[in-house]
């Protein structure tokens, strides 16, 4: 089984409809998480991290749900910007070793 | 620059020959890492560094990989013999402290390799 697993998708939305993913992990002892933003041939990026008692950024709300081991992700308002992958990442029970979903990717349509 | 730095940014080469990916990170951040990306596939960890010493190499495919740290910044990461398996975009990333102690990592803007 893989450390972090995520739906490749593809999501396909309309602009300004609300998306949202999951990803699931097997590690109950993971202390930290996050979600980062690929674009096509570039780097990752952070988007947020995600705390016990889920935060919001502008139209991203991130999840935790600790008992099921599972994060998730919902994108408001999708704008063509949004267009992207997004990788789901775990931290381990040490303080350095980060497992990263194959990623979720997203298309938002005119 | 204020990023993490990654050269050279694409990189073609005969099978059987060595190749050398350099990494440098940003000022004053202890954590380094590698990762290989092939396309369309997730982000494959290869080694941790913390400092100059490398706790976690785990994640080398084989003898053929190697990486150091010297002076607790630059990293090189060198592969002999390459074959056409290695093909992939090799990522460095580097934090404050340890990735998973909430620290934010930072990516490189990776080096293409391409082995023919």
């Amino acid at each position: 089984r893989k450390e972090v697993e995520q739906d490749p998708g593809p999501f396909n939305v309309p602009e300004g409809a609300t998306v949202a993913f999951n990803c699931t992990y097997s590690n109950s002892a993971s202390q930290s998480f996050f979600w980062y933003r690929q674009d096509c041939r570039k780097e990752p990026k952070l988007l947020m991290s995600v705390y016990s008692s889920g935060n919001e950024d502008g139209r991203f709300t991130a999840q935790l749900n600790r008992a099921s081991q599972y994060i998730s992700l919902l994108i408001r308002d999708s704008k063509l910007s949004d267009s992207a992958t997004y990788l789901c990442v775990v931290g381990g029970s040490n303080d350095y070793k980060l497992s990263f979903g194959a990623g979720t990717t997203v298309t938002v349509r005119a | 620059g204020a990023g993490v730095s990654q050269s050279p940014s694409n990189k073609v080469t005969e099978k059987g020959k060595d190749v050398e990916l350099r990494c440098d990170p940003i000022s004053g951040h202890t954590a380094l890492y590698w990762y290989r990306q092939s396309l369309g596939q997730g982000l494959e960890f290869l080694i941790y560094f913390q400092g100059n010493s490398a706790p976690d190499k785990s994640g080398l495919p084989s003898d053929r990989f190697s990486a150091e740290r010297t002076g607790g910044s630059v990293s090189t990461l060198t592969i002999q013999r390459t074959q056409q398996e290695d093909s992939a975009v090799y990522l460095c990333a580097s934090s404050l402290g340890p990735g998973g102690s909430g620290n934010t990592i930072y990516f490189g803007e990776g080096s293409w390799l391409t082995v023919v």
